[in-house]
């Protein structure tokens, strides 16, 4: 068990709708990184905050956004969900910002849109 | 377009074989080399970062070594376990501190 908790596990939801998916850190861990695991794709990243601010950001979809809040949680918003936004989606902790940081994975949440 | 390629893509061994595979990446503007592994059904698990050129870290009977300057990393493990069958990933952070990953060396350890 890696500290990070993300829910909700599965989600299951229709083309055209919005989801949100949360990611709570470690205890202590300031950034959060989101990813998508897709079925033809490997890791991609997608966005990293850093005690509430975007440090960076990957190939992610502008009907995607995310935020970290005051108590450091973070949630994807995914909207006009398509087919192909069916994937495993991380979200990842670690302590500071920089790209020495050890990260820490969460459990995952599998979205099917149908 | 940053490329990390992780070679093979997939290998299967017989328990207590030693085995490495190779994670390439560009050699310019190099900041850190990140390895996971990642067993089916599970999340990935950070194994070590790498940063500097020479580096070899060491965990258990898994190791890693790193050249930057011609851009490639090698994971060894010894005396692989069938509890050593898992996915390897290589991770690169580039310039701009984004994430690529490679596509991962998928190993069997056959008992």
């Amino acid at each position: 068990d890696s500290g990070v908790t993300q829910t909700p596990k599965h989600l299951i939801t229709a083309t055209g709708q919005r989801v949100t998916l949360r990611c709570s850190p470690r205890s202590g861990d300031l950034s959060v990184y989101w990813y998508q695991q897709s079925l033809d794709q490997g890791l991609q990243f997608l966005i990293q905050y850093y005690n509430g601010e975007e440090r960076a950001k990957g190939n992610i979809l502008e009907r995607f956004s995310a935020q970290q809040f005051p108590d450091l949680h973070s949630e994807l918003n995914l909207s006009s969900l398509e087919l192909g936004d069916s994937a495993l989606y991380f979200c990842a902790s670690s302590v500071g910002r920089g790209v020495v940081e050890t990260q820490y994975f969460g459990p995952g949440t599998r979205l099917l849109v149908l | 377009i940053l490329n990390v390629e992780q070679s093979p893509q997939s290998l299967h061994v017989q328990e207590g074989d030693s085995t490495n595979f190779t994670c390439s990446f560009p050699s310019s503007n190099f900041y850190a080399l990140h390895w996971y592994r990642w067993e089916t059904a599970k999340s990935p698990e950070a194994l070590f970062v790498m940063t500097l050129n020479g580096d070899e870290k060491k965990k258990g009977r898994i190791s890693a070594t790193l050249n930057t300057k011609e851009g490639y990393s090698y994971l060894y493990i010894k005396g692989s376990q069938p509890e050593d069958s898992a996915t390897y990933l290589c991770a690169f952070p580039s310039g701009t501190y984004k994430y690529i990953f490679g596509t991962g060396t998928r190993l069997k350890v056959l008992a």
